[in-house]
């Protein structure tokens, strides 16, 4: 068990619809990564937050969002969903805003998009 | 592109063999981590190193990071079914907050 806990674990949605992702990182763990990992794309890095601010944004869509709030805790907001959007959604939290330290991974919500 | 890539991409080996996973850059990264994955779940991280040449050990995995810190590797010896599962590496820089992951070896053990 990481310490990091994503809810739900299996998420099932129509085309057009929005859905949230929701992410506790581990205990003392500022920052808070969101992946998205498909079968042809690998794992790619979506957006960051530490203690409550953007700290860095990688290939997210404008149609997705994110935040995280005081208690830490972190949302990633999906809206007018393709079904190209399926995928496995990580959440990875770390100590330290900077990249060198290591990142503890969530168990993942899986989205199909139907 | 992928800041690291990974070789090979797909690895089918009988148990009991050795192998080795590569983890290659043309930047350099202040530490690398190593993580295994299994379908469904996420990653969970076997190792970080953080020391051009630094070489550590676990079990009968040892991980290598280069001395110019672009590249790492990850040896298995004798590889048991239990070791199937994707495996990744992540460098993260001095700078910035990106962790930044490789294309990733798909590691399957016959038993």
């Amino acid at each position: 068990d990481s310490g990091v806990t994503q809810t739900p674990k299996h998420l099932i949605t129509a085309t057009g619809q929005r859905v949230t992702l929701r992410c506790s990182p581990r205990s003392g763990d500022l920052s808070v990564y969101w992946y998205q990992q498909s079968l042809d794309q690998g794992l790619q890095f979506l957006i960051q937050y530490y203690n409550g601010e953007e700290r860095a944004k990688g290939n997210i869509l404008e149609r997705f969002s994110a935040q995280q709030f005081p208690d830490l805790h972190s949302e990633l907001n999906l809206s007018s969903l393709e079904l190209g959007d399926s995928a496995l959604y990580f959440c990875a939290s770390s100590v330290q805003s900077r990249g060198n330290t290591e990142a503890f991974f969530g168990q993942g919500t899986r989205l199909t998009v139907v | 592109t992928q800041l690291l890539e990974q070789s090979p991409q797909f690895l089918s080996i009988q148990e009991g063999e050795n192998l080795t996973v590569y983890c290659n850059s043309s930047s350099v990264f202040s530490s690398l981590q190593w993580y295994r994955q299994e379908p469904g779940e996420g990653p969970v991280l076997l190792v970080t190193v953080v020391t051009g040449g630094e070489v550590k050990k676990l079990k009968r995995l040892t991980f290598q990071f280069g001395d110019a810190r672009k590249d790492s590797s990850l040896h298995i010896t004798a590889a048991q079914p239990g070791d199937t599962g994707l495996y990744l590496c992540a460098g993260a820089k001095y700078t910035g907050n990106q962790f930044y992951f490789g294309t990733g070896t798909s590691l399957t053990v016959i038993p």
